[in-house]
């Protein structure tokens, strides 16, 4: 299944590194969405992305900088970060807000280490 | 607090039994969604429910609602290999934009 992809899908970086994840979706949809996953804990929101405008952040830390040029591109800029922000990061897309009842498609994920 | 209780946390089974899997919640939830992520892998969709006390069945596979709609349970019949992941169970809430995801159950099937 190929329907969300995302690059790289290994990442290693120093905290005064700036680095960038991608996401790209080839379903037609027009909500996309990032998740952070680390051990010992549930998968966590970080950002809502429908239609290119952002509807929901998160309290996620301004050490992550996302970025929605179009409906099928989604970014996660990254500056500064601290080794506790090593995690799996996951996108995610669905054809309208999950609220609404739309089911969300996963990308397989960009595994963080931070050093 | 966890909004999303699943239990158990971990569970070695051998291939050819039967298992159970639950997620509880105190709270009602207007779906729940199971899905199966595999090591290095993002999570699968498997079923979505959305009616109090409905069934569905995907192959060996046994989802319910509960009739509150506060929890469900995922039973598996003859369990294969390829059964092996880790299975999340996931909420929405009220028209809420938010999938509020459990911690999951990893399951491990032996040959």
């Amino acid at each position: 299944e190929t329907g969300v992809t995302q690059t790289p899908r290994h990442l290693v970086m120093g905290m005064t590194n700036k680095k960038s994840l991608k996401c790209e979706q080839h379903l037609g949809h027009n909500a996309m969405y990032w998740y952070k996953q680390s051990a010992k804990k549930p998968l966590e929101l970080m950002f809502v992305y429908n239609f290119k405008e952002q509807t929901e952040n998160n309290s996620v830390p301004s050490r992550f900088s996302p970025e929605c040029p179009n409906s099928s591109h989604l970014f996660l800029h990254l500056h500064t970060l601290q080794p506790e922000d090593s995690a799996l990061y996951l996108c995610a897309s669905s054809q309208g807000l999950t609220g609404a009842g739309y089911e969300q498609y996963f990308g397989p994920g960009t595994r963080l280490t931070v050093t | 607090t966890q909004l999303l209780e699943q239990s158990p946390q971990f569970l070695s089974i051998q291939e050819g039994e039967n298992l159970t899997v639950y997620c509880n919640s105190s709270s009602v939830f207007s779906s729940l969604q199971w899905y199966r992520q595999e090591p290095g892998e993002g999570p699968v969709l498997l079923v979505t429910v959305v009616t109090g006390g409905e069934v569905k069945k995907l192959k060996r596979l046994t989802f319910q609602f509960g009739d509150a709609r506060k929890d469900s349970s995922l039973h598996i019949t003859a369990a294969q290999t390829g059964d092996t992941g880790l299975y999340l169970c996931a909420g929405t809430q009220g028209g809420s934009e938010k999938l509020v995801f459990g911690k999951g159950t990893k399951l491990t099937v032996n040959p």
